[in-house]
């Protein structure tokens, strides 16, 4: 069983769509993220939420909104898409708060965002 | 600020070789580092970590020791497998106003038999 899953793994759309990208994670954490890989490969976090409450929220564009609807899930929609919303999006998950103190999270494989 | 630089790849070796994979970082205070892999079709999973200066992280035969004199925390490995391929990424966690990972661009390395 795959402990945190994305979909769609790969998301090919025209600029000025919406779309949503899910995630699920089967292993009981209380806390759920979404990171950003940017086109020069680094991993930027834009979200976190620990049990179902928001609790860090980076400067992103407001045509991101996480959405979740019980811990075990948090899903990303993002509105009027962008050329420079290309990117892989990871989700992760970790047992609380304090994931970032110990380095214990669990990502899932991404999921490739390509906008034309 | 706070930033992780890491070697570009790709690192390609053959099978039994050394590996390193410099990591230098730049942050305030203390951080916590870590090193985390992303094997093919797989998602990030945390390899190993160290709390404090001299601290010495270590799992499946992959070391790396954190130097505060250097700001750096390479990854190393004595004898590397075709396993070993994946990509590499080097962490740290800010601790200024929320507790973040802040992670490198990451390191694919690429080990043939």
């Amino acid at each position: 069983d795959t402990a945190v899953s994305q979909t769609p793994k790969y998301l090919v759309t025209q600029m000025g769509n919406d779309k949503s990208i899910k995630c699920e994670q089967n292993l009981g954490h209380d806390t759920m993220y979404w990171y950003k890989q940017d086109s020069k490969k680094f991993l930027k976090i834009m979200f976190s939420y620990n049990n179902k409450e928001l609790i860090i929220n980076e400067t992103v564009p407001n045509r991101f909104s996480p959405k979740s609807p019980d811990k075990a899930h948090l899903n990303l929609h993002i509105n009027s898409l962008e050329l420079g919303d290309s990117a892989v999006y990871f989700c992760a998950s970790s047992q609380d708060k304090e994931g970032a103190r110990t380095g214990e999270l669990f990502f899932g494989e991404g999921s490739r965002l390509t906008v034309l | 600020g706070n930033s992780v630089t890491q070697m570009e790849g790709p690192v390609t070796l053959s099978e039994e070789a050394f590996l390193t994979i410099n990591c230098t970082y730049t942050a305030t205070g203390y951080p916590s580092l870590f090193w985390y892999v992303q094997y093919p079709g797989e998602g990030l999973q945390l390899l190993l970590k160290a709390t404090k200066a001299d601290d010495k992280g270590s799992n499946k035969g992959f070391e790396a020791t954190y130097r505060k004199e250097t700001t750096s925390f390479h990854l190393e490995k004595g004898s590397v497998q075709v396993s070993d391929s994946a990509v590499y990424f080097c962490a740290l966690r800010k601790t200024y106003n929320t507790d973040k990972l802040i992670f490198g661009t990451g390191t694919r390395l690429q080990v043939f038999p």
